[in-house]
C-alpha cells in the first residue's frame, strides 16, 4: 500500500488566490511527520512546512498553512494568495516513528504540479 | 557552506557504462541520504548513512548500485553497468543527528542521469 497519496496530478489557480493540494496518508505508528516539499523545474527540494503526530494545533509557515485531520489520515497544504513563482511540483512526505531501520527515511507521494495563472 | 552540493548535475552516459555521483552535504550533518526520483514520481529512497557507517539500504539499490562515506564527509554513489531504467534524477540530502520525528533534510540540486 503507498504510505502517501496524492490525488491531484495537476492544479491550476489563479494568481492572489487560494489553492488546497491533497494528502492522504498511512501509516500504524502514533508517532510521525509530515512534511511539503516544493521542487520548481530546476529540480532542488524546497522544505515549505512540517506537522508531527501530537502536534495539536494545524502547522502554518508564511502563507503556507496544513490542514491536519489526523482522525481521515489527511494533511492537505493550503497555500494563500498564490503567487506566479508557486508554479512547480509539490510533494508531501512522511517520516514514520522511531523504530528500527525505519529511522530517517522519508517516504513521499507522486506530486503534484501547481501552476499559477494571472 | 551554503548547502547540499551534487556533481555532476548532469550525466548522459550509454548503456554498461559506470558512472559515479558526488554529494557533500552539509558540513556538521552527520546524516546523508540518496534518493531516486523517475519521472513523474516522488523522490524514493535509496539508503543512508550515519557518519560513515550505511545504515540501512532500499531494495530499490540493486548489486549494481553502491554507496560509500568514506570519512564520514563527502558521499559517492555509483552505478555498474547502467541500464536505461536507472536513467533518473539522483537526489542527495542530509541532516543533523536527531531522534526527533522533525529533523528537517536539506537536499541538494540533483544529479540528473540519462542512459542511452
Amino acid at each position: 500500500a503507498q504510505k502517501i497519496t496524492q490525488t491531484q496530478p495537476g492544479m491550476f489557480v489563479q494568481e492572489k488566490e487560494a489553492v488546497t493540494l491533497d494528502c492522504t496518508y498511512d501509516t500504524s505508528d502514533q508517532s510521525y511527520g509530515l512534511f511539503w516539499y516544493k521542487q520548481p523545474s530546476s529540480g532542488e527540494m524546497i522544505f515549505l512546512i512540517y506537522q508531527g503526530s501530537y502536534d495539536e494545533q494545524n502547522a502554518t509557515e508564511g502563507r503556507y498553512s496544513l490542514n491536519f485531520q489526523k482522525a481521515r489520515k489527511s494533511a492537505n497544504l493550503v497555500i494563500s494568495a498564490s503567487q506566479l513563482g508557486d508554479s512547480a511540483m509539490y510533494f508531501c512526505a512522511m517520516r514514520e516513528g522511531l523504530r528500527g531501520s525505519t529511522l530517517g527515511r522519508l517516504y513521499f507521494g507522486r506530486g503534484t504540479q501547481l501552476t499559477v495563472w494571472p | 557552506d551554503t548547502g547540499v552540493s551534487q556533481n555532476p548535475r548532469h550525466k548522459i552516459t550509454k548503456r554498461g557504462q559506470n558512472v559515479t555521483f558526488r554529494c557533500d552535504p552539509i558540513s556538521e550533518h552527520n546524516r546523508l541520504y540518496w534518493y531516486r526520483q523517475t519521472l513523474g514520481q516522488g523522490p524514493e529512497f535509496l539508503t543512508y548513512f550515519q557518519n560513515e557507517a550505511q545504515l540501512e539500504k532500499s531494495r530499490l539499490l540493486s548489486d549494481r548500485f553502491s554507496a560509500e562515506r568514506p570519512k564520514g564527509s563527502f558521499s559517492t554513489l555509483e552505478i555498474q553497468r547502467t541500464e536505461q531504467g536507472d536513467s533518473a534524477m539522483y537526489l542527495c540530502a542530509s541532516s543533523l543527528v536527531s531522534d526527533m520525528i522533525y529533523n528537517e533534510q536539506f537536499f541538494g540540486p540533483g544529479t540528473r542521469l540519462t542512459v542511452l
